[in-house]
């Protein structure tokens, strides 16, 4: 089965560009995480949906970031204007409930020169 | 210059040894916990979960246990594998009145030597 697929696997841009990661869930998963992994910080959860809804944005670091899921395979996470502390591991997840694990994709490196 | 960072803790175990990795959780609501492996350039791989209402659980060559008294979360990993060479996190996460955000350790280094 295909596992959670995120592109692109690497995106070197520089700052005040726009950035657009994007993920493909695990079919049949109705939730959806946007993770961003530092040496600094760990692993920050930044936003998740449920059935292509965001609950919880809290994570999201400012404005500058969005999150969209306009179908139920497939999701987005735009930086816009993109600033060289947002060099990071982005990550996308997902699972198929409550008391299930969360399915991790090998992650977009994004480095804002 | 210096990197400055999360200082991970770090594990070194001879192949073939068993490894022991910790972990302590702090929310008591928790009742949902998960193990995961994360090997260089690649997104975290989930190894093996426990619920509240056990407090031991086998998988392949991995065994977790959950002490719900002193909040405390462990992974065994019997005769460990140049291949378990990677980063462990452990995860908790409170089940009940819908679905809470999870939340990550840090997470432990584990280096095997060959």
């Amino acid at each position: 089965d295909a596992g959670v697929i995120q592109s692109p696997r690497h995106e070197v841009t520089e700052m005040g560009q726009e950035v657009t990661l994007r993920c493909k869930p695990i079919s049949g998963h109705d939730y959806l995480f946007w993770y961003r992994q530092t040496m600094m910080r760990g692993l920050e959860l930044l936003i998740y949906f449920n059935n292509n809804v965001p609950i919880d944005d809290s994570g999201m670091p400012e404005d500058r970031f969005s999150a969209k899921m306009p179908n139920a395979s497939f999701s987005t996470l735009k930086i816009q204007p993109s600033e060289p502390r947002d060099s990071a591991v982005y990550f996308c997840a997902s699972s198929s409930g409550r008391g299930q694990p969360q399915h991790f994709g090998d992650g977009t490196r994004l480095s804002i020169l | 210059g210096e990197s400055v960072g999360l200082h991970l803790p770090t594990l070194s175990v001879q192949e073939g040894d068993n490894s022991i990795i910790n972990c302590a959780y702090s929310n008591s609501a928790s009742d949902y916990f998960i193990w995961y492996k994360q090997e260089s350039g690649k997104g975290p791989q989930f190894i093996i979960d426990i619920r509240s209402n056990m407090d031991k659980r086998q998988g392949q060559r991995v065994t977790v246990l959950l002490n719900k008294t002193v909040k405390h979360l462990s992974l065994q990993i019997a005769a460990t594998q140049p291949g378990d060479s990677a980063v462990y996190f452990c995860a908790e996460n409170p089940y009940s009145g819908g679905y809470q955000k999870v939340t990550f350790g840090i997470g432990t280094k584990l280096q095997v030597i060959p």
